[in-house]
């Protein structure tokens, strides 16, 4: 298996661009998580989907993120519009379900100027 | 000037040694733990994890101890290496529907060799 795919591996973008990050999960798992690290605030979680649907959003930031699962191998993660303070590396992360063990992937590491 | 961030704890040993990293979790119905490797530039890796029934798990060169009386997990490495440098994690499972893994902040591991 290849593992949790991400891309780009790396974004640098201006401020007030939009940008989408991409997430393609383990094949079988049920749950997709995605998650922010920064230096000042570590390893944050954002959203986590089960079976395709959002469970809890309560880390999104504001209502410039956005996420979405359109189907069982496939999210995305949107921000629009983009501003410095997004600048941290965003992993995605899937299992088989949302109590156990988590695969991340390599992560996007984001810049905005 | 002087940069703001998380100060996570550091823990810094030579090579050959055994390192002890702990780890206190918050919620005493939690049933499920797992500790995590995140190497610079990568995405956290799974290292081992330990379930509530237990008190005491191996791996390879690795040793979980869990005690629940005082909501205490530890990982310990035998014969540390340099490849042992990261930053590791431990996580908890609070076995709630709705609930997904609760991170630590993680503990910064530097082997000297």
């Amino acid at each position: 298996d290849a593992g949790v795919i991400q891309s780009p591996r790396h974004e640098v973008t201006e401020m007030g661009q939009e940008v989408t990050l991409r997430c393609k999960p383990i094949s079988g798992h049920n749950s997709l998580f995605w998650y922010r690290q920064t230096m000042m605030r570590g390893l944050e979680l954002l959203i986590y989907f089960n079976n395709n649907v959002p469970i809890d959003d309560s880390g999104m930031p504001e209502d410039r993120f956005s996420a979405k699962m359109p189907n069982a191998s496939f999210s995305t993660l949107k921000i629009q519009p983009s501003e410095p303070r997004d600048s941290a590396v965003y992993f995605c992360a899937s299992s088989f379900s949302e109590n156990y063990e988590q695969y991340f992937g390599p992560g996007t590491r984001l810049t905005v100027t | 000037g002087e940069s703001v961030g998380l100060h996570l704890p550091t823990l810094s040993v030579q090579e050959g040694d055994n390192s002890i990293i702990n780890c206190a979790y918050s919620n005493s119905a939690s049933d499920y733990f797992i500790w995590y490797k995140q190497e610079s530039g990568k995405g956290p890796q799974f290292i081992i994890d330990i379930r509530s029934n237990m008190d005491k798990r191996q791996g390879q060169r690795v040793t979980v101890l869990l005690n629940k009386t005082v909501k205490h997990l530890s990982l310990q490495i035998a014969a540390t290496q340099p490849g042992d440098s990261a930053v590791y994690f431990c996580a908890e499972s609070p076995n709630q529907a709705g609930t997904a893994l609760i991170f630590g902040k993680g503990t910064t591991l530097s082997v000297s060799s």
